[in-house]
């Protein structure tokens, strides 16, 4: 089993819908939780932080849930620019590990 | 947030020959750096943790005779491929972590050094 799993995609979508990605991850252990955007043929960049009270930035929030060892990522009104491919990073204090990524496609 | 860069962004080389690339945290002093590799429309693989003053410690299945690093010091860290082949053309990103400052422990990217070797 890999130690962060996720959505295998791609999600292809309208503009305007909502959409959900989730991420699993294994180790008991792990501190701290991240989503990453990645633009075809650049490097990832943070979208946000995954904190256990949930947090909201504009269009997206993300939610944590250590008891289940996942965390979510839900974008609203998506928009053609969201179109990328996001990765879920799962922190222990000397080890990370990212997942392989859910492509999303938003389509006029 | 904090600025990573990689030199160079880009290179070619024939078979055989080996090649250097840099990863430099320009505002922070990271302890901790990580070398990835992409290929085409696949994630991101870690391929080794390096850690300042230390050895890296590589992932299962990454050659450390051939994918040397070295970290000497806390801005700095080089990946070598040494005796570069066709198969190792790929996307090579390194990132930077800093567990003593700004940032906690998000990570940040440099912008990627894409290996063409002919």
């Amino acid at each position: 089993r890999k130690e962060v799993e996720q959505d295998p995609g791609p999600f292809n979508v309208p503009e305007g819908a909502t959409v959900a990605f989730n991420c699993t991850y294994s180790n008991s252990a792990s501190q701290s939780f991240f989503w990453y955007r990645q633009d075809c043929r650049k490097e990832p960049k943070l979208l946000m932080s995954v904190y256990s009270s949930g947090n909201e930035d504009g269009r997206f929030t993300a939610q944590l849930n250590r008891a289940s060892q996942y965390i979510s990522l839900l974008i609203r009104d998506s928009k053609l620019s969201d179109s990328a491919t996001y990765l879920c990073v799962v922190n222990t204090l000397y080890d990370m590990r990212f997942g392989a990524g859910t492509r999303l496609t938003v389509k006029p | 947030g904090a600025v990573v860069s990689q030199h160079p962004s880009w290179v070619i080389c024939k078979s055989g020959t080996s090649v250097k690339i840099e990863c430099r945290s320009l505002d922070f002093q990271a302890t901790t750096m990580f070398w990835y590799r992409q290929f085409p429309k696949q994630s991101l693989m870690l391929m080794a943790t390096s850690n300042e003053g230390s050895k890296a410690t590589y992932e299962q299945g990454v050659e450390k005779d051939k994918f040397l690093i070295n970290h000497a010091s806390l801005t700095l860290s080089t990946l070598t491929v040494t005796s570069a082949h066709p198969e190792d053309s790929s996307f090579y990103i390194c990132s930077a972590r800093d567990l003593t400052g700004r940032g906690g422990d998000e990570q940040f990217f440099g912008p990627g050094t894409r290996l063409t070797v002919l």
